[in-house]
């Protein structure tokens, strides 16, 4: 079985600052590993994904990730946070083999909140 | 706009009504799926298709619920006799099968409550 937690329910952070938004995965094998936002009342959009090879993967508006095998962690950074960035991220895996289906397994969703 | 799209956005209904909702995937992608988003959790998977094949269904779909793809390009998502506890977000995805990840892209959803 594969699984995400996100532990914080919310981060708050000023504008301008760094943000971290944390992930943990639990999978059999490789993870293939996905980041996506949600803004009030619509859907999911893609910021970035890691699949292999350089564990630090650049995304959409800035953002970037950091796959760290040993921990089984994909965390989400931003070296200066804006305040358009305050939404829900959510943090997916799902695994490569075809045998094991395409779904992915989401976490529970952080809610960033950026102030001036 | 050539992203994922569905119909309707927001769906009313009274306890015991059969609803269908719609997804138009991208025009190039071989696989959809749909997932059910509830307040304060990620989404979580329902089904899957490739091409006109549903090959994958989650636990969480009851017999009350039933998708199609006759043709393998929209989907629809029935509910059947639909309960309080169905009220919820049905998000679908499509993606294009091709290496690299084989990353899901979704539509706006369809939120779903029910009296």
């Amino acid at each position: 079985a594969q699984s995400v937690a996100q532990p914080e329910d919310q981060v708050n952070v000023a504008e301008g600052n760094p943000l971290t938004v944390k992930c943990t995965y639990s999978v059999s094998g490789n993870p293939y590993l996905f980041w996506y936002v949600q803004y009030p009342n619509r859907g999911l959009q893609f910021l970035l994904k890691y699949i292999t090879g350089d564990n630090l993967v650049k995304g959409s508006y800035g953002f970037e990730a950091e796959f760290n095998k040993s921990q089984t962690s994909f965390h989400l950074k931003k070296p200066s946070a804006l305040v358009s960035d305050s939404a829900l991220y959510f943090c997916a895996v799902r695994l490569p083999l075809t045998g094991g289906g395409n779904k992915l397994t989401f976490g529970t969703g952080t809610q960033l909140k950026v102030e001036l | 706009d050539t992203g994922v799209s569905q119909n309707p956005r927001h769906k009313i209904t009274k306890r015991g009504q059969n609803v269908t909702f719609r997804c138009d995937p991208i025009s190039e992608h071989n696989r959809l799926y749909w997932y059910r988003q509830t307040l304060g959790q990620g989404p979580e998977f329902l089904t899957y298709f490739q091409n006109e094949a549903q090959l994958e269904k989650s636990r969480l779909l009851s017999d009350r619920f039933s998708a199609e793809r006759p043709k393998g390009s929209f989907s629809t998502l029935e509910i059947q006799r639909t309960e309080q506890g169905d009220s919820a977000m049905y998000l679908c995805a499509s993606s294009s099968g091709l290496a690299g990840g084989d990353t899901q892209y979704f539509g706006p959803g369809t939120r779903l409550t029910v009296l």
